[in-house]
């Protein structure tokens, strides 16, 4: 069975600071790589998508893959309370359905 | 605006009753998915479809069935509502195997 796995935090980062959040996966043969981003009480929304090793930038955001290793992280730099949200990570493999982990649920301490 | 919209939004209902929840979505996607979210568990998949007449059964299918028999809508039934359904339900669409899926606003489902 194909695993997402997700520290539940919670993770207090400072408002200002790089906000580093970390997630593996089980299946080596992974593709698609997703950042989901879900407020208290909302449903989750698309922030980032990757597919290949390496860095991928928007805004403030980063995506970090290393299908080696089997982990993707996502970088929030110059933090914002308005980014105090559970964030989920999701894997695919081919075009099979959506894994995703239990989530990450980040503060930002002003 | 394309969007993908549910509803109720809120329901209560009683153990056994038969409910409907409906997902609308103008995004013209094919692919569309259920998901429940309950703490601890994170968002599992209940049913999903690949396009009209479509379905499929994800790791939580037992005790709900759903039906495609258009492009924009993909309705969840209950067919015997149970206090372990309690729970919040969410549709999403996506328009290819490798783009992300969108979610709906959710449905917060309680059964008495």
């Amino acid at each position: 069975q194909k695993e997402v796995e997700q520290n539940s935090g919670p993770l207090s980062v400072p408002e200002g600071a790089i906000a580093s959040l970390n997630c593996t996966y089980s299946d080596r043969g992974s593709q698609s790589f997703f950042w989901y981003r879900q407020y208290s009480g909302k449903s989750p929304e698309l922030i980032m998508s990757i597919y290949s090793n390496g860095d991928k930038e928007d805004g403030r955001f980063t995506a970090q893959l290393n299908k080696a290793s089997q982990y993707v992280s996502l970088l929030i730099r110059d933090s914002q309370p308005s980014d105090s949200a559970t964030y989920l990570c999701a894997v695919q493999f081919g075009n099979e359905k959506l894994t995703f982990g239990t989530g990450t649920r980040l503060t930002i301490i002003p | 605006d394309a969007e993908i919209t549910q509803s109720p939004r809120h329901k209560i209902t009683e153990t056994g009753r038969q409910v409907t929840l409906a997902c609308h979505q103008t995004w013209n996607h094919n692919n569309m998915f259920w998901y429940r979210q309950d703490l601890g568990h994170g968002l599992r998949l209940i049913h999903y479809s690949y396009g009209v007449q479509d379905t499929n059964k994800g790791e939580v299918s037992d005790g709900y069935s759903v039906s495609r028999s258009n492009t924009e809508d993909l309705p969840l039934t209950l067919e015997s509502a149970a206090s372990s359904q309690t729970s919040v339900y969410f549709c999403a669409s996506s328009e290819s195997w490798q783009g992300g899926q969108f979610f709906g606003p959710g449905t917060r489902l309680t059964v008495l």
